[in-house]
């Protein structure tokens, strides 16, 4: 298994659709995070969970809700998106300890909204 | 408020030239780490090297060296004797050291390498 597994690869959805990206650390880590990466950005943290609570929400909308149900999965919940929500989203994770440790980045979902 | 720059938008090489990647930091935070990753066309991040604000010492990993320069805030990252392999976006990245845990990215740089 690679360290951190993000499903599915590429998605297309409507605006009005439900859809959820996933994500599997087999890390052993305790912080898990969603990233954006659009064409005409820098990549935008979206969110952080540490030992499984939220514990940074970057001023993302709340068409976006991410869960996280044990410290190895990661899940983000998409309803009702706009068509600049199109982009990369990558998930990460890290061993949280008193200095700052490197966060391993899986695949990343391709999401286009139309 | 935390900032990294990339400058260079992207840069093409012939194989076998040496390039280097310029990565500029901002933040009042004396405790820090500098990071870069490299982004294949696969699109997965892959962690190269992190730096922290009281080690100034440079490194070398094989064609891979980094020098890092508080004096100038500067984080630069040298390929010496490039591949078509090295074809990748590079991306600078800081957190610092107390409570935020999350990485501040730059824009990166995209890097050609031609046969």
């Amino acid at each position: 298994e690679t360290g951190v597994t993000q499903t599915p690869r590429h998605l297309v959805m409507g605006m009005t659709n439900k859809k959820s990206l996933k994500c599997e650390q087999h890390l052993g880590h305790n912080a898990m995070y969603w990233y954006k990466q659009s064409a005409k950005k820098p990549l935008e943290l979206m969110f952080v969970y540490s030992l499984e609570e939220r514990v940074e929400n970057n001023s993302v909308p709340s068409r976006f809700s991410p869960e996280c149900p044990n410290s190895s999965h990661l899940f983000l919940h998409l309803h009702t998106l706009q068509p600049e929500d199109s982009a990369l989203y990558l998930c990460a994770s890290s061993q949280e300890s008193r200095g700052s440790t490197e966060a391993f980045f899986g695949q990343g979902t391709r999401l286009t909204v139309v | 408020a935390q900032k990294v720059t990339q400058a260079q938008t992207e840069i093409s090489v012939v194989e076998k030239e040496d390039v280097t990647l310029d990565c500029v930091y901002e933040t009042r935070d004396t405790t820090y780490y500098l990071f870069w990753y490299k982004q294949p066309p696969s699109g997965e991040l892959v962690f190269l090297i992190r730096r922290n604000s009281f080690d100034e010492q440079n490194e070398i990993s094989g064609r891979y060296s980094w020098n890092f320069q508080k004096s100038t805030s500067s984080f630069n990252f040298t390929i010496t004797a490039s591949q078509v392999v090295d074809s990748a976006v590079y991306f600078c990245a800081l957190s610092t050291g107390t409570g935020r845990r999350a990485l501040t990215f730059g824009s990166g740089t995209r890097l050609q390498v031609q046969p």
